[in-house]
């Protein structure tokens, strides 16, 4: 299947530590996005990287994207409680539609 | 000034009944999707709509149609409700196909 897979499925860190979480991918992508999704909520977008970028930030988020090892990495710094959530990855293949991996769930202790 | 909504945001109905949701994109995008996550948490693709043209059905069930009246919404209808139709289903939309999407809030469907 096309699906990006995450690494690790689960992470617990303390408050103030950095996270970080790996997805693989199997065929050429347009774009990789990642999702946040707190327990019973809706998918929040936090980034898209093109298939011809290699490092996006914003706020505490840092993505980076190998194509040649058809992986992206999500850091999320310094950490905070309120982001205890689950982080997908999403690969676009330009055929309409998201392939989503299974997801890690992050959990931030206070 | 909500991007993405769906109604109802719950939905509980006996097995065997007819059942629809709603979605409507303020955003002016032309593609839009409805996408179905199981217990588990995987996101799986149903149907990926551009300008109220089906592009994709993911082999879903004949049960499932989707309806786009105009560009801004794209309903699903489920008919015959089966207990593995229980999931939470997201409408997205995006400008193109090639960009960012935008979910709902989710519509949690309990099929008894």
């Amino acid at each position: 299947s096309q699906q990006g897979e995450e690494d690790p499925q689960a992470l617990s860190i303390q408050e103030g530590e950095n996270a970080t979480m790996n997805c693989s991918y199997k065929t050429s992508i347009n774009n990789l996005q990642w999702y946040r999704q707190n327990s019973g909520r809706g998918l929040v977008h936090l980034i898209l990287i093109r298939s011809n970028e290699r490092e996006k930030h914003s706020g505490r988020l840092r993505v980076t994207l190998d194509t040649s090892k058809k992986s992206s990495s999500l850091l999320i710094t310094a950490s905070r409680a309120a982001d205890t959530a689950s982080y997908f990855c999403a690969t676009d293949y330009n055929d309409y539609k998201l392939s989503f991996g299974a997801g890690t769930t992050v959990t931030v202790r206070a | 000034d909500t991007a993405v909504s769906q109604t109802p945001k719950y939905l509980v109905t006996q097995m065997g009944n007819d059942k629809s949701i709603k979605c409507e994109q303020n955003l002016g995008h032309d593609t839009m999707y409805w996408y179905k996550q199981d217990s588990k948490k995987f996101l799986k693709i149903m149907f990926s709509y551009n300008n109220k043209e089906l592009i994709i059905n993911e082999t879903v069930p004949n049960r499932f149609s989707p309806k786009s009246p105009d560009k801004a919404h794209l309903n699903l209808h489920i008919n015959s409700l089966e207990l593995g139709d229980s999931a939470v289903y997201f409408c997205a939309s995006s400008r193109t196909n090639t960009d960012t999407q935008y979910f709902g809030p989710g519509t949690r469907l309990t099929v008894l």
